[in-house]
């Protein structure tokens, strides 16, 4: 089974400053999915960003990229430039890839509450 | 482009009490997930839906817990009798299978109190 793990509760930063958040997985699939999805206050969960488990370069998007080690199973989160507005639980997730006719489960890790201060 | 919506947002009950969440999907979404938030955990995954059919229910207590969703397009998740430990907010999700992207598009929660 897959496991999926947070080791860092909370974390606070300065607003402007550059913050990483880690992640670790165990699997024993060589086809996934991992993925960051952020839940502000009171709102909805979305995706942040996405990497494919065959693909060497790390994702980025924006102001978000990630660090995928797919040997040591890592999985950090970096963001730059924070901003108030990144304030929200950041859940690191993982996904079995299956086929194009069906989506696996994804499953989550604890989650790291961030806090970006003015 | 309508989002996941839910209903509804908050309930109070007491416990042995009966609760129904309901969820319509983003049009087109054929996988539907419902997920368990326990406050200060991630979301634990409940039931998995593909159009009408169950693809993963391994996690729900099924002897409190049922789910169905009616002609492939809304979901109802329902708890009978509810326990002190169901209070959570239950996440309700739909993805575009095919897309094969693994994206999921998550409703704002349904968040129970359980007393």
């Amino acid at each position: 089974a897959q496991t999926v793990t947070q080791s860092q509760p909370e974390m606070s930063v300065q607003e402007a400053e550059t913050v990483t958040l880690s992640c670790t997985y165990d699997t024993s699939e060589n086809n996934y999915y991992l993925f960051w999805y952020k839940q502000p206050p009171s709102r909805q969960m979305i995706l942040v960003i996405r990497q494919e488990a065959y693909k060497q370069q790390n994702a980025t998007e924006n102001r978000f990229s990630v660090n995928f080690q797919k040997a040591a199973k890592s999985f950090s989160l970096k963001i730059s430039d924070s901003q108030l507005g990144d304030t929200a639980m950041y859940f690191c997730a993982f996904m079995k890839r299956i086929n194009m006719n069906r989506d696996d489960k994804i499953i989550f890790g604890k989650g790291t509450r961030l806090h970006i201060l003015p | 482009e309508a989002g996941v919506a839910q209903s509804p947002r908050y309930k109070i009950i007491e416990k042995r009490q009966s609760v129904a969440f309901w969820c319509n999907p983003i049009s087109g979404h054929a996988t539907l997930y419902w997920y368990q938030q326990i406050l200060g955990q991630g979301p634990k995954l409940l039931i998995q839906f593909q159009n009408n059919g169950v693809v993963d229910d391994s996690q729900l207590p099924k002897d409190r817990f049922s789910a169905e969703r009616l002609k492939g397009v809304d979901s109802t998740l329902k708890i009978q009798p509810a326990k002190l430990e169901d209070s959570a907010v239950y996440l309700c999700a739909s993805s575009l299978v095919g897309a094969n992207t693994g994206e999921l598009f998550f409703g704002e929660g349904s968040r129970l109190t359980v007393l």
